[in-house]
């Protein structure tokens, strides 16, 4: 079946650096990829969605310019988490569909991400 | 309110009770319903889909009333593999394909 997969699965770095996580789609093309974010013990909340080629169009309340989503190939889209800070820790998780994926969105494994 | 709401849990169980799990949603553009199961620092991953004449998938029953804006799971015959979150999902009408996730409902199976 489908595969998204993503990486790295766990980073850690120092707060004022910047992150980047990314998100593959191994046997179909991602027409579509969303990033979700999810702390503990609360629900995947989306970020932004992004289509091939055009920009991510983000949630309401998520910084564009701290969460940079680059989505250049049918295969591979980009988080790239910008000057992280400790409230930034959480668990980001790509999802993806297009031709080839069905009617079904595949998640990514996830990326634990903790800023020190 | 939240889009998604489902019962707070976590809900403990002995092995083979049966365990029904419940939630609302309140965009009535929603159109389709999936129960996604999320072990503990993992993905979530697709359990079923949810259709309006109910669907059956062994031990799991997916149930949709879309006059109430309410979907169910009922799992039977539990197993301590069935310990896990359990997410109840909704997608909108014209959304992209975006989900929407509820909060989860954590159920562990004891021995």
């Amino acid at each position: 079946g489908a595969v998204v997969s993503q990486h790295p699965s766990w980073v850690i770095c120092k707060s004022g650096t910047s992150v980047k996580i990314e998100c593959r789609s191994l046997d179909f093309q991602a027409t579509t990829m969303f990033w979700y974010r999810q702390f503990p013990k609360q629900s995947l909340m989306l970020m932004a969605t992004s289509n091939e080629g055009s920009k991510a169009t983000y949630e309401q309340g998520v910084e564009k310019d701290k969460f940079l989503i680059n989505h250049a190939s049918l295969t591979l889209s980009t988080l790239t988490v910008t000057s992280a800070h400790p409230e930034d820790s959480s668990f980001y998780i790509c999802s993806a569909w297009g031709e080839g994926s069905g009617n079904t969105i595949y998640f990514g494994e996830g990326s634990w991400l903790t800023v020190v | 309110r939240k889009e998604v709401e489902q019962d707070p849990g976590p809900f403990n169980v002995p092995e083979g009770a049966t365990v029904a799990f419940n939630c609302t949603y309140s965009n009535s553009a929603s159109q389709s319903f999936f129960w996604y199961r999320q072990d503990c620092r993992k993905e979530p991953k697709l359990l079923m889909s949810v259709y309006s004449s109910g669907n059956e998938d062994g031990r799991f029953t997916a149930q949709l009333n879309r006059a109430s804006q309410y979907i169910s799971l009922l799992i039977r015959d539990s197993k301590l593999s069935d310990s896990a979150t359990y997410l109840c999902v909704v997608r909108a009408r014209g959304s992209a394909r975006q989900l929407t996730f509820g909060s989860g409902t954590q159920l562990t199976v004891l021995p």
